[in-house]
């Protein structure tokens, strides 16, 4: 099983650039989130869906949108990226809001 | 005042040593308790969850929720070099109509187990 799956692993962007960070589970799983980890902040939530269609904002929402057109998939988009977007993305699924979170191993995203 | 607090740590002990991570939380809300471990450069994985008070033991994983003093605690014992890593509590109330089962983490606390 691939779990969630994120790409990319790596990426360096330019101050006002935009782009899309991928997600993705194979587990039929209708929650789905993106977090941020910053040193000494932990993990921060910035959207989430309860299934397809659905989304919302999190704590630190400013700057990305996000959309559910399908189960799988559940991308963030970076509108116009700004140094202080300089993190690390984790992207989780759940199969429900009383179970545990799966993580895939996140998008080391840089902006110069 | 954060939520959920956590050491940060580092915290460093020999090979064999029992470990204790703790974390303390505001919201007498929580219900639901984690523990993750994440290794250098990959995502949080799950160890342990449980909703109540008490123990929960897995191998040499104990995690421990006291609900009336608002802490929770990790134990690990014969810690292996294997177990060096970052390890986050996580907790939210559960689902119901009046919230969302959102997550909320600790900062995290960093392990290192020397052989």
């Amino acid at each position: 099983n691939a779990g969630v799956t994120q790409t990319p692993k790596f990426q360096v962007l330019k101050t006002g650039q935009s782009m899309t960070l991928q997600c993705a589970q194979d587990m039929n799983h209708e929650y789905m989130s993106w977090y941020r980890q910053d040193p000494g902040m932990g993990l921060r939530l910035i959207h989430y869906s309860v299934g397809a269609g659905i989304t919302d904002q999190g704590e630190v929402p400013n700057g990305y949108n996000v959309s559910r057109s399908t189960t799988e998939d559940f991308p963030l988009r970076l509108l116009s990226a700004a140094p202080s977007q300089t993190s690390v993305y984790f992207c989780a699924s759940r199969q429900d809001l009383n179970q545990p979170q799966h993580f895939g191993d996140g998008t080391r995203l840089s902006i110069l | 005042q954060k939520e959920v607090e956590q050491d940060p740590g580092p915290l460093s002990v020999p090979e064999g040593a029992i470990v204790s991570l703790n974390c303390t939380y505001s919201n007498s809300a929580f219900q639901y308790f984690m523990w993750y471990r994440q290794y250098s450069r990959k995502g949080p994985e799950l160890l342990m969850y449980t909703y109540s008070s008490g123990n929960k033991e897995d191998g040499r994983f104990t995690a421990q929720v006291d609900k009336s003093s608002k802490y929770i605690s990790l134990f690990i014992r014969d810690s292996q070099p294997s177990d060096s890593a970052t390890y986050l509590c996580a907790m939210s109330p559960l689902h119901g109509s009046s919230n969302t089962g959102k997550l909320i983490f600790g900062q995290g606390t960093t392990l290192q187990v020397k052989p």
